[in-house]
Formats: C-alpha cells, structure tokens, sequence
C-alpha cells in the first residue's frame, strides 16, 4: 500500500517569506503519480499538482514550485513570497495501486502565513 | 462551468438513523469517488465508480455503508444505523477516465452524531 509522511505538523511564516512543505512517500510500484492539494479554512480541497514517476523534471507554476527526487521518494513543495491566501493544510497524496485510482493522504501540514 | 457539488453541507442526526447524501460530479467526469475526513486527519478513501460501476471499496466501507451510482451520473451514500464513529466530512470527488487523472472535489457533507 501507499504511505505518505508529511512531518511538519504545523508551519508559520511572516509573509513574503519563502517556505518549503516537505513530502517524503512509499510505494511498491514501479510507475506512480504524486499530487498535491490544499485544503483552505473553507474546506474544499483544491487540486495543485499532479506528478508521475517518469518525469523527474522540477515544476514552477507562478510562486509555486515543487521538486521530485525519485531516489529519496521525496516530493517537496515550495511557495515563494507568501501570502496570507496561502494560509491552508496542504495534503501530498501518492496516487494507489495502479487501476485502483484513489489517493492516500497524508495528516497534511498546516501552513499559516502571518501578515 | 459548475464543479462537483454535494447536498447537504451539514446533516446532524441521532445515533441509529439512517442518512443518505448525495454527490453530483463534474458534466463530463466519469469518474466519482467517496472520501471521509476526520478532524486533524487527511481524507481515506471509502470507495470509487466509473460510470455506474462501483469498482473499488476500502475496507473502511463497513456494511453500513452503501454506495450507489445508478445511471452514472450522482452518486448517494447512506449510512445506516449510525454510530458516533461515523461523525465525519464526506467527501465527493469527480474526475475524467484515465490513469489518475485530478481528482475535483466538492465541499463536502459533514455529519455530526448526536
């Protein structure tokens, strides 16, 4: 089974400070996919990213950015310049069993960006 | 365009009722799928349908709980003889077919046991 380890319970930053969420995964499978959500005080769940396995190559979306590191089964998220909009638990989620496509989320890290 | 919506955002029911609730996902997602979320936890899956196939069940999915998609389009989920421990968000989330295509979620169901 998957299993995904988010060990930074709880983050606080000042805004426009740089801040990085940890993601740190397994899995059995040979070929998998790696998201991301963030869940706002609002409760919907908002998806960020998706990731496979073949493509170890870092991604930049605006302030967002992620690095995938397939030997450490690392998938870490950074967020540049915060923002006090950005003040949401943030879930990794490796993809299941392939065929099985449900997600397994972790406990999340709760990012408060202090104005 | 309207993204996956759930009714109702809040049940509060007494231990032992029944409860039934109802997710309609994205138009053109074939893909729709149940999860719960606890306070402080992330959400587990429970289960999943593509069209109005139920293709896969957690083990959390206990014989309480039942899913249906009847004609592929919403989705319900009931939850019979209800016990403090079912006290939850439930989730809906909608996707297109493939290999792990983005999941869209709802806003969510929650339940509170009395």
């Amino acid at each position: 089974a998957q299993k995904v380890t988010q060990a930074q319970t709880e983050i606080s930053v000042v805004e426009k400070e740089d801040v990085t969420l940890d993601c740190v995964y397994e899995t059995r499978d040979t070929t998998y996919y790696l998201f991301w959500y963030k869940q706002p005080p609002s409760g919907e769940l908002v998806f960020l990213i998706r990731r496979n396995s073949f493509d170890e190559q870092n991604e930049i979306s605006g302030r967002y950015s992620w690095n995938f590191q397939k030997s450490t089964s690392s998938f870490n998220f950074t967020i540049t310049a915060s923002q006090v909009v950005d003040s949401a638990v943030y879930f990794c989620a490796p993809g299941g069993q392939t065929g099985a496509n449900n997600l397994f989320f972790g406990t999340g890290t709760r990012l408060t960006v202090i104005p | 365009d309207t993204g996956v919506s759930q009714d109702p955002r809040h049940k509060i029911t007494k231990r032992g009722q029944n409860v039934t609730f109802r997710c309609d996902p994205i138009s053109e997602h074939n893909r729709l799928y149940w999860y719960r979320q606890t306070l402080g936890q992330g959400p587990e899956f429970l289960t999943y349908f593509q069209n109005e196939a139920q293709l896969e069940k957690s083990r959390l999915l206990s014989d309480r709980f039942s899913a249906e998609r009847p004609k592929g389009s919403f989705s319900t989920l009931e939850i019979q003889r209800t016990e403090q421990g079912d006290s939850a968000m439930y989730l809906c989330a909608s996707s297109l077919q493939g290999n792990f295509q983005p999941q869209h979620f709802g806003d969510g169901t929650r339940l509170s046991i009395l």
